[in-house]
């Protein structure tokens, strides 16, 4: 079975604090994706990873970095927290080609 | 742009009433589609997917879906649902030119009363 482990199911930080949150894939998965989740809203793609320090911007990435050193680990990064940012985060991943993504269990942060 | 709207945000029905949450997406070439669940606390799943070929898909737990070419819907149905299909359920859509990336719809929450 697939698995997507991200580093905390519940975090909370105080505003303008560096923020890090991690996941990992263990099948060897070429692409990894970060997206929130806010009710009503559904899922918003924040960014996305092809490859190995590789990325691209998806449609929300304002605020957002993120880094990708190595195949299995894709890491998202609030430079400066804002409360705005109070979200479900979910990290997915899928091999290249039409395949389903593989979602892990999310991390809700609370910005304060 | 590409989009995928679900027409009901909440939708709450007694056990063995007959489901069916409405998809539909914006574009005109060649899409794979999926639903996906989340229940409580759990992780997103996927509940069935259609790629090609039968346009009548069938998933987990008894969930079908019917892709409508003509009319861009993708419809997820259960002819009789239990209180544990409480969840949240998603529609997506994998646009072949935009590489990997998956297209959500706004979400349905589900409500099963016993």
């Amino acid at each position: 079975d697939v698995k997507v482990t991200q580093s905390s199911r519940y975090l909370v930080k105080r505003t303008g604090e560096k923020v890090f949150l991690e996941c990992v894939q263990d099948m060897d998965h070429e692409n990894m994706f970060w997206y929130r989740q806010d009710p009503g809203l559904g899922l918003r793609l924040i960014y996305f990873s092809y490859d190995v320090k590789m990325k691209e911007k998806g449609d929300i990435p304002e605020g957002y970095s993120v880094s990708r050193e190595k195949k299995e680990r894709f890491s998202l990064i609030l430079e400066s927290a804002s409360t705005n940012q109070t979200s479900m985060y979910l990290c997915a991943s899928t091999p290249t080609g039409p395949y389903e993504q593989y979602f892990g269990p999310g991390t809700r942060l609370t910005v304060t | 742009a590409q989009s995928v709207s679900q027409h009901n945000h909440h939708v709450i029905l007694s056990e063995a009433a007959s489901l069916e949450l409405g998809c539909n997406y914006s574009y005109g070439g060649t899409v794979n589609l999926f639903w996906y669940v989340q229940y409580p606390g759990q992780h997103l799943q996927l509940l069935l997917k259609y790629f090609s070929g039968d346009p009548l898909v069938k998933g987990i737990k008894g969930f079908e879906a019917e892709f409508i070419k003509s009319k861009f819907s993708f419809n997820l149905r259960k002819p009789s649902v239990q209180w544990s299909d409480t969840a949240e359920y998603f529609c997506a859509a994998l646009i072949y030119n935009q590489g990997g990336k998956l297209i959500f719809g706004q979400g349905t929450e589900l409500s099963v009363k016993p």
